[in-house]
């Protein structure tokens, strides 16, 4: 069974402040992909990085940056200086290519100016 | 990039009415296409895998003769939403994939507002 767990519900920051969205997941899979997605009101789904199991190397682009940690199923998220325009639902997801993909339940980022 | 594009994006209409929502791949052959829905402040949920040229499979708890799904091509989905009903209101969203571990490529959404 597959499952994704986004512990944090909702998070307020202040603008500037750095803040770290958490994501666990769950496969027995070897091969997956893990996924992050902005949400803003909206609605789209904007999507921010994608990463291949085999790939542990650390993403940074721009402000934003992704720890992946296979020892404990852990693809944390984390923005730098934080602004207004940050203030969206962010979705973990996993995808093993045999189906649809998991999300995660999602954190509510509200970011204060 | 890979673009799946989703009609309409807003349907507003009266209980009963039959709603059908478009998703297109529009530069890649899309072997599978996923139809999820999303109420407010909950994450997307899977309703069916649709395959193209063949019946949809749907998830536990979905009505397959409610929410009628048609693949008809590679490049086409169609999602319809037959005598919707206010609770049938919701944020339906699709996405596409190209084949084996081909990311899946999201449409926009059609949010659904039944009176």
């Amino acid at each position: 069974a597959q499952k994704v767990t986004q512990a944090q519900t909702e998070i307020s920051v202040v603008e500037k402040e750095d803040v770290t969205l958490d994501c666990v997941y769950e496969t027995r899979d070897t091969t997956y992909y893990l996924f992050w997605y902005k949400q803003p009101p909206s609605g789209e789904l904007v999507f921010l990085i994608r990463r291949n199991s085999f790939d542990e190397q650390n993403e940074i682009s721009g402000r934003y940056s992704w720890n992946f940690q296979k020892s404990t199923s852990s693809f944390n998220f984390t923005i730098t200086a934080s602004q207004v325009v940050d203030s969206a639902v962010y979705f973990c997801a996993l995808d093993t290519g045999r189906r649809a993909l998991t999300f995660g339940s999602g954190t509510r980022l509200q970011v204060q100016p | 990039g890979a673009v799946v594009s989703q009609h309409p994006s807003r349907v507003i209409c009266k209980s009963g009415t039959s709603v059908k929502i478009e998703c297109r791949s529009l530069d890649f052959q899309a072997t599978t296409m996923f139809w999820y829905r999303q109420f407010p402040k909950q994450s997307l949920m899977l309703m069916a895998t649709s395959n193209e040229g063949s019946k949809a499979t749907y998830e536990q708890g979905v009505e397959k003769d409610k929410f009628l799904i048609n693949h008809a091509s590679l490049t086409l989905s169609t999602l319809t939403v037959t005598s919707a009903h206010p609770e049938d209101s919701s944020f339906y969203i699709c996405s596409a994939r190209q084949g084996g571990t081909q990311p899946q490529h999201f449409g926009d959404g059609t949010r659904l507002s039944i009176l």
